[in-house]
């Protein structure tokens, strides 16, 4: 199994910083890594899918980078309305396919 | 906008079967996309428990695939959970959502519903 190792587990941060989340996969997963965005008491949404690509609607101060085993999730500048946990989640395309979810970060304004 | 909804029993005993309903509205499941099931413990993680496909084709979270059975009514446009032999672990907010089978992702979720294992 692909394990997936997301980091920090908790971050603080002020209105307007640069705030980055890494997720690292135990092997190769090429680009097949999403990230979300979960709000207290509320489904997960989808922010970013192949690793860089934003998904239709998603502000633009987040991004996404990275291939293989390394990936790292971007806010530009803090929001109040980030605050959140954030997951990423890897596809394994072994038969047959399998999904796993990063432990996530939970963000917070300092 | 496609739009899912789970329903079932808040309470399951130990031992017993978790059964739950995702109701798909704004989609025809027969149209195509995989559907699936996710669970996310009190204050934890989330976890794929498996996913399946209109015609009936379905895969599994290894870790969870000895007591997990995903069917599909497309008649309904509906498709289901069941869990056996649960325990305390079991516990869990049960989140369905649409899966992109060719981007791997899942793209439209329910809001969740919370299963308590308790006697």
């Amino acid at each position: 199994d692909i394990q997936m190792t997301q980091s920090p587990s908790s971050l603080s941060a002020s209105v307007g910083d640069r705030v980055t989340i890494t997720c690292q996969a135990s092997q190769d997963i090429s680009n097949y890594l999403n990230w979300y965005q979960q709000k207290p008491g509320k489904a997960p949404k989808l922010l970013i899918y192949d690793a860089s690509n934003l998904e239709t609607g998603v502000p633009s101060r987040f991004s996404g980078s990275g291939s293989g085993t390394d990936f790292t999730f971007t806010i530009s500048s803090l929001q109040p309305e980030d605050i959140a946990t954030y997951y990423c989640q890897q596809y394994d395309n072994l038969p047959p396919p399998m999904y796993t979810f990063g432990q996530g970060t939970k963000l917070e304004i300092k | 906008q496609v739009q899912l909804q789970e329903s079932g029993p808040g309470l399951v005993k130990p031992s017993e079967t978790l059964s739950l309903t995702c109701a798909v509205s704004g989609y025809s499941i027969s149209s195509g996309y995989y559907w699936g099931w996710i669970r996310q413990p009190p204050g934890k993680g989330l976890e794929w428990i498996g996913s399946i496909y209109h015609s009936g084709s379905t895969y599994y979270n290894p870790s969870l695939k000895s007591r997990v059975t995903i069917s599909v009514d497309t008649s309904k446009n509906q498709f289901s959970l069941k869990l056996s032999s649960v325990t305390a672990a079991d516990t869990a907010v049960y989140y369905c959502a649409r899966l992109s089978q060719w981007l791997h992702l899942f793209d439209y979720w329910g809001q969740g519903t919370l299963v308590t294992v308790s006697s």
